[in-house]
């Protein structure tokens, strides 16, 4: 079975630039997640998607959106791009249920977003 | 959501049995605890999880005590490729993962 596949890998923006990534779920796996990684920061949720429908989001501004599409695939946006935004994003899909920790997430290989 | 803590980093040799151990007093009743492994540019990949008592996979086992305010990761034979973070993560009924700042474990031949 395929794993979960973040598109691009690597980018570099400028400043006040917009970038959408993409992450493709296991098949089967209704839920997707983002994170954002730094070094200083560490692994930070920014928010969950499941069945196109946004149920949690994490203490990340508005210029950090997402959506999810009918065949669970999902997008990440950053609009307004700052320095600080440089980061490893990571997407994670997982079955979800009640009991969402019963349930185990699995992480793509991140897209390396630097900006200038 | 609880909170955990974790030594900040260990260190052992390739062979040796290495036990991270997790605090998280304030666990709720239906909470999980959950431990994932990260190596450096890669996303964290799940290792184990457990409710009570003890866990046993092909990788690890895991330790949890009665009262359940800890647990204790138990990797048997290390080898240099067990070099990375290892987080413990509680919680339930959670459509977020909530990690802290993990332990970084350092194996040398």
């Amino acid at each position: 079975k395929a794993g979960v596949t973040q598109t691009p890998r690597y980018l570099i923006k400028t400043r006040g630039q917009q970038v959408t990534l993409s992450c493709s779920p296991i098949s089967g796996h209704r839920s997707v997640s983002w994170y954002q990684q730094t070094p200083g920061q560490g692994l930070q949720f920014l928010f969950e998607y499941f069945s196109e429908t946004q149920r949690n989001k994490g203490n990340f501004p508005g210029r950090f959106s997402g959506r999810q599409f009918s065949n669970s695939r999902s997008e990440m946006n950053v609009s307004t791009l700052e320095l600080g935004d440089s980061a490893l994003y990571l997407c994670a899909s997982s079955l979800a249920g009640d009991r969402i920790n019963s349930y185990e997430q699995y992480f793509g290989p991140g897209t390396r977003l630097t900006v200038t | 959501l609880a909170k955990t803590t974790q030594p900040i980093s260990m260190d052992s040799y390739e062979g040796q049995e290495v036990n991270i151990t997790c605090s998280h007093n304030n666990i709720a009743t239906n909470d999980y605890i959950t431990w994932y492994q990260q190596f450096p540019s890669q996303g964290p990949r799940f290792i184990i999880q457990g409710y009570k008592t003890k866990v046993t996979n092909e990788v690890a086992s895991l330790f949890i005590p009665a009262d359940r305010k800890s647990s204790t990761l138990s990797l048997p034979r290390v080898s240099l490729s067990d070099t990375a973070v290892y987080y413990c993560l509680v919680g339930t009924n959670t459509d977020k993962l909530i990690f802290g700042t993990g332990t970084r474990l350092q194996v040398f031949p």
